[in-house]
């Protein structure tokens, strides 16, 4: 149990273009989805959190404009990268904690790697 | 301001030697300590924490308040070990992970 999966696992887009990338829950139900960005050999970024129903709390430092968050569902959150530049590849990971879970447990997708050209 | 450190990027260390990957935190209140392992090709995963105070896989990992580090430690290192080790810190009541650079564990036959 506790399987959270990210679709696409990478994409390809032309500079400008906007990507979008989802972060399903598969078996349960998650309270909170937080966004990371993982640089080559770097740790883990925040981004931002995701609370469904209402809007994503951002970390300092992140564009809210270019890196829209929508937390539609329970079971779905998504990350859209609008007006992707080659400086906005990277590997995008979420992760999700679960209603009543244990605080601090996170359950990762498999992350998505976007390379903008 | 919450900030993980861990000082090494690479530990290689041959089986059967013991193992401490390092971590020191900061943070004004009182955080929960974690750490989450990354095997090769797979997604993160929580190892421990450091509130149920638990031996996972042989390891284990004791908050020391007053050195404000969690280091991670393992008596016989197996060469199954090897994998990328993040120690991470959560404030509040957020949720919100907030992880260290990262050590890789080589261990070598």
């Amino acid at each position: 149990g506790a399987v959270v999966s990210q679709h696409p696992s990478w994409v390809i887009c032309k500079s400008g273009t906007s990507v979008k990338i989802e972060c399903r829950s598969l078996d349960f139900q998650a309270t909170t989805m937080f966004w990371y960005r993982q640089f080559p050999k770097q740790s883990l970024m925040l981004m931002a959190t995701s609370n469904e129903g209402s809007k994503a709390t951002y970390e300092q430092g992140v564009e809210k404009d270019k890196f829209l968050i929508n937390h539609a569902s329970l079971t779905l959150s998504t990350l859209t990268v609008t007006s992707a530049h080659p400086e906005d590849s990277s590997f995008y990971i979420c992760s999700a904690s679960r209603i009543a879970g244990v605080t601090g447990e996170l359950f990762f997708g498999e992350g998505s790697r976007l390379t903008v050209l | 301001a919450q900030r993980v450190t861990q000082p090494e990027k690479l530990l290689s260390v041959f089986k059967g030697a013991p193992v401490e990957l390092k971590c020191n935190y900061s943070y004004s209140g009182s955080p929960e300590l974690f750490w989450y392992v990354q095997y090769s090709r797979q997604r993160l995963q929580l190892l421990l924490r450091h509130i149920s105070r638990e031996s996972i896989k042989g390891f284990t990992a004791d908050l020391n308040k007053g050195e404000t580090s969690f280091h991670l430690k393992k008596p016989f290192a197996q060469e199954e070990d090897s994998a990328m080790y993040y120690c991470a810190l959560t404030a509040g009541n957020t949720g919100k992970l907030i992880f260290g650079q990262g050590t890789t564990l080589q261990v070598k036959p």
